[in-house]
């Protein structure tokens, strides 16, 4: 069964610092991979999306995700943290198979000044 | 356009008591899904829908039904509301099923207590 692991569920970074949220996932099949962002009291909107093709996306507001197959990962980074980046993220997995899509756990990233 | 709309916004129950949080789209997609969303927990499938006429189990289905009489509306009725129940719901729709990596349009949230 298709899953998702996001390593910590709160990560701080300085402002203009690197942030990296991890995501690893767990799949039979080539997954379609999602990272959503969800600002106080908001639902969730899509930052950035894999599916096929370049293994390198980039998202709005300066985010990225590689998917790395060996290593089974779609870890997310924006090279310097702006104050407006303070929400929680979401990786998410669907696969043809399921049909469905799974969240990871959230990673709330807190921004210090 | 409007997106996806959740009513109410906040809500109170006691225990027992029975109700339907609404949830319509205005983007005329087929795929609409309701999650809830508990701390530490992320986001869990209740049900969802591929189209008018059709619904489907997702991960937490108990104590909860769904109906797709339009392809606007996917209201979601709780039966008898128990304190396991608390949490924030969110409705999403997409242009096609989830397998089609289309990016699914949440609505705000309705955040239920059950006393």
């Amino acid at each position: 069964a298709q899953s998702v692991t996001q390593l910590g569920s709160h990560v701080s970074v300085s402002e203009g610092a690197l942030v990296l949220l991890r995501c690893n996932y767990s799949s039979s099949v080539p997954p379609y991979l999602f990272w959503y962002v969800q600002y106080p009291n908001q639902g969730l909107q899509l930052l950035l999306k894999y599916t096929t093709g370049a293994t390198l996306v980039k998202g709005i507001n300066g985010f990225e995700a590689e998917f790395k197959k060996s290593e089974t990962s779609f870890h997310l980074t924006k090279p310097s943290a702006h104050m407006s980046d303070a929400a929680e993220y979401f990786c998410a997995v669907i696969t043809n198979r399921d049909d469905k899509i799974i969240f990871g756990k959230g990673t709330r990233l807190h921004i210090l000044p | 356009n409007a997106g996806v709309t959740q009513t109410p916004k906040f809500q109170v129950l006691k225990t027992g008591q029975s109700m339907t949080l609404q949830c319509a789209q205005d983007m005329n997609h087929e795929y609409m899904s309701w999650y809830r969303q508990d701390p530490g927990m992320g986001l869990r499938l209740i049900h969802y829908s591929v189209g008018a006429g059709i619904t489907d189990q997702g991960e937490v289905p108990n104590g909860y039904n769904v109906s797709r009489s339009t392809t606007e509306d996917f209201p979601l009725r709780l039966l008898s509301a128990a304190p396991s129940q608390t949490s924030v719901y969110f409705c999403a729709s997409s242009t096609g099923l989830a397998a089609t990596y289309n990016e699914q349009f949440f609505g705000p949230g309705t955040r239920l207590t059950v006393l």
